[in-house]
């Protein structure tokens, strides 16, 4: 199985600053890497795939990268509505496994 | 506008059978996979398992024991069941889409979730 590490735990930045998210494959995943957003008492919401392809209806200020197993989501510019935590998932095997989340607050 | 609308018991007893139900609306359910997840309280989110519209399920090898899932095409309709629960089974259940292309394994659309509560 892909273990998906992801960091920081808990990220505290101002708004209007950037954020600058890490997710880390135990292997190479190529890029077939998503990234999800998740508010409390919300499904998640697909934001990028292919590790760097923005989902339809994605504000440009979300920007993925990477590829193998080093991947990073950057917010160019948190708006108030980006706090939330967030979740990589890697699908290059059947298993289709989730990182632990990254949590964006606000500082 | 595609949607998922989910709906099933949401508290059960230790060995019970988990039952849930995901009905799409406002697109083709053909050309799709069709998928459970779930997410246990304050805690990452995990795959079930799927199936596409002519009946075909790829499963999670490390739930596949306990799982199935079905289709009933004419009301646009997959389910979930999920036998012998325990605690460790308590989660909010999601269903969700994801493309039918090869490697496409990403969830573009998810219903509201329901939350299941194991408890004795």
């Amino acid at each position: 199985e892909t273990v998906m590490t992801q960091s920081p735990a808990t990220l505290s930045v101002s708004p209007g600053e950037r954020a600058t998210l890490s997710c880390r494959a135990s292997q190479s995943i190529s890029s077939n890497l998503a990234w999800y957003q998740q508010k409390p008492g919300q499904a998640p919401r697909l934001l990028i795939y292919g590790a760097s392809t923005r989902a339809t209806g994605i504000p440009a200020r979300f920007s993925g990268s990477g590829s193998g197993t080093e991947f990073t989501l950057t917010i160019s510019s948190l708006q108030s509505e980006d706090f939330a935590v967030y979740y990589c998932q890697q699908y290059n095997n059947w298993s289709r496994t989730f990182g632990q989340g990254t949590k964006v607050e606000i500082k | 506008q595609v949607q998922l609308q989910q709906w099933g018991a949401g508290l059960l007893k230790p060995s019970e059978t988990l039952s849930l139900t995901c009905a799409v609306y406002g697109g083709s359910f053909s050309g799709y996979y069709w998928s459970w997840i779930r997410q246990p309280p304050g805690k990452g989110l995990e795959w079930i398992g799927e199936i596409n519209h002519s009946g075909s399920t790829n499963y999670n090898p490390s739930l596949k024991s306990r799982v199935t899932i079905s289709l009933d095409t004419s009301r646009n309709q997959f389910s979930l069941k999920f036998t012998s629960v325990t605690a460790a089974d308590t989660a909010v259940y999601y269903c969700a889409r994801r493309p039918g292309a090869a490697r496409q394994w990403y969830f573009d659309y998810w219903g509201q979730g329901t939350l299941v509560t194991v408890s004795s």
